[in-house]
């Protein structure tokens, strides 16, 4: 069955760099999350979409921006990055079976 | 609003014996629950999820929980451990109100020792 995909899997940036990471949902999937997850941390709550319109934000930075896009993949983009946006950055994708599916993530190293 | 409590931030088993994961939580309303798993440098996998049907949910790799709304619990646990199971465990109640919106516990790492 298809899965969550989160691209790129890696991605090293420099400090002060732009980086898009996207997500691409379960087929029929209309919800989208976003989390961090810094190194020994728990996941932390960015921000979601619900077809295709934000539906709640989380301690996402005012650097970072998201959207929708109409086949419902979603893109973070994160501007004038910092030491600190180093993690893991998960998406998720909601259906009408209760349950969320992860991506593997992406793990975004600043330098 | 919704919370969750993992009261154990590490936990060390040998295997072979048993596993219990703690996990509290907080809602205004009869939540929907869940135990993901993450293995080192790996996504979340679901392990197994309560949403008001049976109390006592069967999850993959031999895990099940029990959902026991007078003590607002929803502990993880597993009759044998293995060596495989080690890894770290998050507890994660969803708000139906809120688009589904997952709130995690902080995490348990489990450790398996031979």
């Amino acid at each position: 069955a298809a899965g969550v995909i989160q691209s790129p899997r890696h991605l090293i940036k420099e400090k002060r760099e732009t980086a898009t990471l996207k997500c691409y949902p379960i087929p029929r999937h209309d919800t989208v999350y976003w989390y961090q997850q810094g190194p020994g941390q728990d996941p932390q709550f960015l921000i979601s979409f619900y077809e295709k319109m934000q539906s709640d934000k989380g301690s996402i930075p005012d650097r970072f921006s998201a959207q929708q896009f109409s086949d419902y993949h979603s893109e973070l983009n994160m501007s004038s990055l910092e030491l600190g946006d180093s993690a893991l950055y998960f998406c998720a994708s909601w259906g009408s079976n209760t349950e969320a599916f992860f991506g593997q993530g992406t793990r975004l190293t600043v330098v | 609003a919704q919370s969750v409590t993992q009261l154990d931030s590490h936990v060390s088993v040998s295997e072979g014996t048993p596993v219990l994961l703690r996990c509290n939580y907080s809602s205004s309303y009869s939540p929907s629950l869940f135990w993901y798993v993450q293995h080192p440098n790996k996504g979340l996998q679901l392990l197994l999820k309560y949403t008001s049907a049976a109390t006592l949910v069967k999850g993959i790799n031999g895990f099940e929980a029990e959902f026991k709304k007078s003590e607002t619990s929803f502990h993880l646990t597993k009759p044998s451990a293995h060596m495989s199971d080690a890894a770290e465990y998050f507890c994660v109640v969803s708000d139906r109100d809120n688009f589904n919106k997952f709130y995690f516990g902080s995490g348990t790492k489990l450790n398996v020792k031979p």
